[in-house]
């Protein structure tokens, strides 16, 4: 069964700071992995896309890797600023074909400190 | 704008009485889903639409039913809300093919707070 873990589950940074999410999944057999940016009370907005043939997709000050053969994912934020407070999910589509089912990790929570 | 939108945003509702959120997507996106939202459980899909009339449960579908009639709209259903219903939900949709491309980016509602009293 695919599970999806972030670490860490918060996270608190200076404005400026570079920083890096982590996540890691279970079985590497999968289709693609998204990322996304949740704002409290909000839904989810679509970061980054990263199909399972693909290493890395760039968006903005956004990078975002991909090693299915270690089944693990960063999401790089450059020149981190305060409005990139929220929380970032990430998810893994199975290979079996269930509507574009995504699996979720638990998300890490952001706050970028002016 | 491309979006999904979910109706209403917010609902407080008493147990046993019958309620439907709509979902509607612009993107002629061919996939729409439900999601429950839960702390410390994550997003988790109830059901799933791969077509007008395709319908078929997620991993969560107990107490839901919904329909597709039209490509665009996906009505989540609760015939008999109970408060272990109450949670947030969103509507997501996916899959595009364009000249032999096909784009399965995800894109997701605004979400939909339940309350079951």
């Amino acid at each position: 069964k695919q599970e999806v873990t972030q670490i860490p589950a918060a996270l608190s940074v200076p404005e400026g700071e570079n920083l890096v999410l982590n996540c890691s999944f279970t079985d590497s057999a999968i289709y693609n992995l998204q990322w996304f940016r949740q704002d409290p009370g909000k839904g989810l907005t679509s970061l980054l896309l990263i199909q399972s043939s693909q290493r890395e997709q760039t968006s903005g000050r956004l990078n975002a890797s991909l090693d299915k053969s270690s089944g693990r994912s960063t999401l790089y934020i450059a020149a981190s600023q305060p409005g990139d407070s929220a929380t970032y999910l990430c998810a893994v589509r199975p290979p079996y074909n269930q509507g574009g089912k995504l699996i979720f990790g638990q998300g890490t929570e952001l706050s970028v400190k002016p | 704008e491309a979006q999904v939108t979910q109706n209403p945003r917010y609902l407080i509702t008493v147990t046993g009485k019958k309620l439907t959120v709509t979902c509607s997507q612009n993107m002629n996106h061919e996939y729409m889903s439900w999601y429950r939202q839960d702390p410390g459980l994550g997003l988790r899909q109830i059901y799933y639409s791969m077509n007008v009339e395709v319908t078929d449960k997620g991993d969560v579908p107990e107490g839901y039913k919904v329909s597709r009639k039209e490509k665009r709209n996906f009505p989540l259903i609760l015939e008999s809300p109970s408060p272990n219903q109450t949670s947030l939900y969103f509507c997501a949709s996916s899959l595009t093919r364009d000249r032999g491309l096909m784009s399965y980016e995800q894109y997701f509602g605004p979400g939909t707070r339940l309350t079951v009293t």
